[in-house]
């Protein structure tokens, strides 16, 4: 039973494009969302999150938004630069859990053409 | 403040032999996660543990998985008579305490392959 869901394995943008990554979640319990970053052989590195309470959260070219009706979550990258070439999770958290465990999901993929 | 370390990076057994993957926690944060992935996966959750205290061992396998985050030193994931599909990256995370949400933080992972 797979929590949190990201349906596009792979996805690839031009320089300079806005890159939109996707995330659906099944368990309305979830209020705290993250997204992380992957390089090859290193662990992920987190990005940017948002708490339920929210429906946008903004960092430099980084924006979630949160869409709690509909159970789904975007990253949305502008400009997208090579450099942001990776694997991209989100991952999902509830503030009852004893132990703040986060549910990922399966990663997606971007590349980044020059 | 150096990040998670993890050691070692890369871990080769074989079948049936023992694996021990060590993780410090970012100075200061007092909560340890580990999470596992395999190959094409996303990251799952195996233990959440407090120094001396594991808190939730909801991820972890019934059977020959073991983790402890002594009073002093490094976290421990143990895994007894390895079998070959626990073959993957297993990435340790450490959080502060004393806050609703936390980030965790990653270390670079152990890549554990069984012959």
């Amino acid at each position: 039973d797979q929590q949190v869901k990201q349906n596009s394995p792979s996805l690839s943008v031009q320089e300079g494009r806005i890159s939109i990554l996707n995330c659906d979640y099944t368990n309305s319990m979830f209020d705290y969302f993250l997204w992380y970053k992957k390089y090859p052989a290193e662990g992920p590195t987190f990005l940017i999150s948002i708490s339920s309470i929210k429906d946008k959260n903004e960092d430099g070219r980084f924006t979630v938004f949160l869409n709690k009706s509909a159970k789904h979550l975007s990253l949305h990258i502008v400009p997208s630069q090579p450099g942001d070439s990776a694997v991209y999770f989100c991952a999902a958290s509830m503030r009852n859990n004893a132990g703040n465990m986060l549910t990922f999901g399966g990663g997606t993929r971007l590349m980044v053409k020059p | 403040n150096a990040g998670v370390m993890q050691n070692p990076r890369h871990l080769v057994r074989r079948r049936g032999q023992e694996a021990r993957l060590r993780c410090s926690p970012m100075k200061g944060h007092s909560h340890v996660y580990w999470y596992r992935q395999l190959p094409e996966e996303g990251l799952k959750f195996m233990v959440y543990l407090q120094k001396e205290n594991i808190i939730d061992e909801s991820g972890m396998p019934k059977e020959r998985f073991s983790a402890e985050f002594p009073k002093e030193g490094p976290s421990i994931l143990r895994i007894q008579q390895v079998v070959r599909g626990d073959s993957a990256a297993y990435f340790c995370a450490s959080s502060p305490a004393g806050r609703v949400y936390n980030e965790q933080f990653f270390g670079p992972g152990t890549r554990l392959t069984v012959l």
